[in-house]
């Protein structure tokens, strides 16, 4: 049974840097692209990116400027970085496998706030 | 403003049959997979429908998936009330070389 579990800090000023990162657990590393989508309240979901564990990614473009995702596959791990955030970046931040984003992590509420 | 087009409602009563529409374009649907999400309040989106029309183990088969040109539809038949939730469409887009979602349809069930 293939988990993901995420984590990183909830509460964040202005002009910092968001992380989070994602573990996988059970199942295999290779093979997929590993996914960041976020959902602020109330709203829709947007993907932010994606990273295979050759770290090859793809970006959304209106965030690709502010956003490293890099990965660790001796961790079956990946993450993510958000630079300069503002209240617009509030939102929970899900990680999520492709496949069809068939597995999702549980969510991490990030909060922009001074 | 999403890139996918989906009615932001939809409602129906216990054992009505509903659609939920996702428009996109040539770019996202027109030339790559479907794929739908449900989400509970509160909870993490679950893959309801894959590949425009197939199903993951233990998703019933009351929900079912169609795709035609640049527009799709999620169809739930029997509808229950622990079908309340939003659904979402999303599909690659070519032309952003990234993945694109519907703004998404909160369902009720009257």
């Amino acid at each position: 049974q293939v988990q993901l579990q995420q984590w990183g800090a909830g509460l964040l000023k202005p002009s910092e840097t968001l992380s989070l990162t994602c573990a996988v657990y059970g199942g295999s590393f290779s093979g997929y692209y590993w996914n960041w989508i976020r959902q602020p309240p109330g709203k829709a979901l947007e993907w932010i990116g994606e990273i295979n564990d050759s770290g090859s990614t793809n970006q959304n473009p209106s965030l690709k400027s502010r956003v490293t995702i890099s990965v660790d596959t001796s961790k079956n791990q990946f993450s993510l970085r958000l630079r300069s955030v503002t209240a617009a970046d509030t939102a929970v931040y899900y990680c999520a496998r492709s496949s069809g984003l068939d597995y999702w992590g549980q969510g991490t509420l990030v909060t922009v706030s001074s | 403003q999403s890139v996918l087009t989906q009615p932001p409602s939809a409602s129906g009563t216990p054992g009505q049959r509903v659609t939920i529409s996702c428009s996109g374009s040539s770019s996202n649907i027109g030339s790559n997979n479907v794929y739908w999400y449900q989400q509970l309040p509160g909870t993490a989106p679950k893959l309801l429908i894959y590949r425009n029309a197939q199903r993951p183990s233990g998703v019933p088969d009351r929900f079912s998936g169609s795709k035609s040109g640049t527009s799709a539809s999620l169809a739930i038949s029997g509808l229950r009330s622990e079908d309340e939730a939003d659904y979402y469409c999303a599909a690659w887009d070519d032309s952003l070389s990234g993945r694109v979602f519907g703004g998404g349809t909160k369902l009720t069930v009257l």
